[in-house]
């Protein structure tokens, strides 16, 4: 099962919006309203920040929000932190393996 | 609240068997809601999804390690365990333990702080 596709990078200044993207296949993505992203600081173990596509887990700020179109996922930050700088991923279930899981290669996101 | 604990041994020399045990806490594994997996991520890179396994002891592999990864439960203690066999420098990485949804696998709320396996001579 191949990575699904995000930006290696992308930054912002503090209060603006970002957006990164996550690109897959009607195999996963686009199959399914199954994907997910990930927080991640350094030497921290990762965060869930958005569920089936769109949903906030308690305690996630309404900054964080989450969309798909086709095969492409999107995970938009608006009013950026510092605290926001860190790793992110994406991830969704894959039909091409039975409750497979494929994540994205991960975006780092420098806040400037 | 619930806390997942990776142990085991930090170095594994090559061929040989990584084995890693998940100690759940604070819940149940026995819980019908979700599954159980492994995750693992290499120095500086990506994450990559290992398997799962239901309290039940049905088990889901990524194809690419499927040959050589055995997930197994053991709802008494609490835990479940990933054995890895003939590993190479190619699996040193942080492996994480972490609690899956039902349906949706790709929901993982809760994870290990993660443990550093290193494979080397």
């Amino acid at each position: 099962q191949s990575a699904l596709t995000q930006p290696a990078s992308v930054s912002g200044s503090p209060g603006q919006s970002i957006t990164i993207s996550c690109t897959g296949t009607s195999s996963d993505v686009g199959g399914y309203n199954y994907v997910s992203w990930y927080q991640q600081h350094p030497g921290k173990a990762p965060k869930l920040m958005i569920y089936e596509v769109s949903n906030r887990p308690s305690g996630v700020p309404d900054r964080f929000s989450g969309s798909k179109s086709g095969n492409t996922a999107s995970l938009t930050i608006s009013g950026l932190q510092a605290e926001d700088e860190a790793d992110y991923y994406c991830s969704s279930y894959t039909s091409s393996s039975t409750l497979g899981v494929v994540f994205g290669g991960g975006t780092k996101l420098t806040v400037l | 609240q619930l806390q997942l604990q990776e142990s085991g041994p930090g170095l594994v020399k090559p061929s040989e068997t990584l084995s890693l045990t998940c100690t759940v806490s604070g819940g149940s594994i026995s819980s019908s809601s979700y599954y159980w997996g492994w995750i693992r991520q290499p120095p500086g890179k990506g994450l990559e999804w290992i398997g799962s396994i239901y309290y039940s002891g049905s088990t889901y592999y990524n194809p690419s390690l499927k040959s050589r990864v055995t997930i197994s439960v053991d709802t008494s203690k609490n835990q479940f365990s990933l054995k890895l066999s003939s590993v190479t420098a190619a699996d040193t990485a942080v492996y994480y333990c972490a609690r899956l949804g039902r349906p949706a696998v790709t929901t993982i709320d809760y994870w290990g702080q993660g443990t550093l396996v290193t494979v080397s001579s």
